[in-house]
């Protein structure tokens, strides 16, 4: 059975980094063309993929977020990890993290998000 | 910068078909995922690669992707498909939500 699970602070402060873990298990990081990407959601908003990272270590950030954002894997621990620093209260959300199939066809690679976790609430406030 | 637009709200009734549009610039050019979220629930992935539905998805659910729209459609809808729909955009440079539909059976 896979499974995904988000932890991390539920409430943290402005311009503080926000660490956050995801646990995955069902799954090996290393399993070819497979990854895991972040993704939030603001209270009552919708969806926002932030962040994604494959077994081949390929990494890829939103455009808006870049440079705030670094994800990395740690495969023995079967985890992914979001950093994201100078948080504002506008990076209130639930974040996800999901499981990522990469699929290369004649047109180009692309990836979807087949299994996501529970989601955790974090609130920026001082 | 790159923009995906979903109709705010779709209403259907029960036994009827309801279809929900995602539209940006030569979209049919990326792969387009659509997914189903329930109030206070994770999102699920309902189709995926344009038409694909994964495993223990309904037959009533489908999808296209062409042009500048990829459509989810959903026959026969049930009560249990009232839900938030987001399609997702993916290519070499993108990955990008629509802003989400809400979909009403009543």
């Amino acid at each position: 059975q896979v499974t995904l699970k988000e932890s991390g602070p539920v409430l943290a402060k402005p311009t503080e980094t926000l660490t956050l873990t995801c646990s995955v298990s069902g799954f090996s990081l290393s399993s070819s063309r497979m990854g895991v990407s972040w993704i939030r959601q603001p209270p009552g908003k919708a969806l926002e993929w932030l962040a994604h990272i494959f077994s081949s270590d390929e990494k890829s950030y939103s455009t808006s977020l870049k440079n705030r954002l670094t994800i990395s894997k740690d495969t023995s621990k079967s985890q992914v990890v979001l950093t994201m620093t100078n948080v504002d209260p506008l990076d209130t959300a639930t974040y996800y993290c999901a499981r990522t199939p990469r699929v290369i066809t004649i047109r180009g690679g692309f990836g979807y998000f087949d299994l996501w976790g529970r989601g955790t609430l974090v609130t920026v406030s001082s | 910068s790159y923009e995906l637009t979903q109709p705010p709200s779709v209403s259907v009734s029960p036994g009827q078909t309801a279809r929900i549009t995602c539209s940006g610039d030569k979209l049919g050019d990326k792969y387009a995922s659509w997914y189903q979220q329930k109030p206070g629930q994770s999102p699920v992935l309902v189709i995926y690669q344009d038409s694909k539905r994964p495993s223990g998805i309904p037959e009533r659910f489908s999808a296209s992707n062409s042009g500048n729209t990829a459509t989810l459609t959903i026959s026969g809808t049930q009560a249990m498909d009232e839900a938030d729909y987001y399609c997702l955009a993916w290519d070499s440079s993108t990955v990008l939500f629509g802003g989400g539909t809400k979909l009403t059976v009543l």
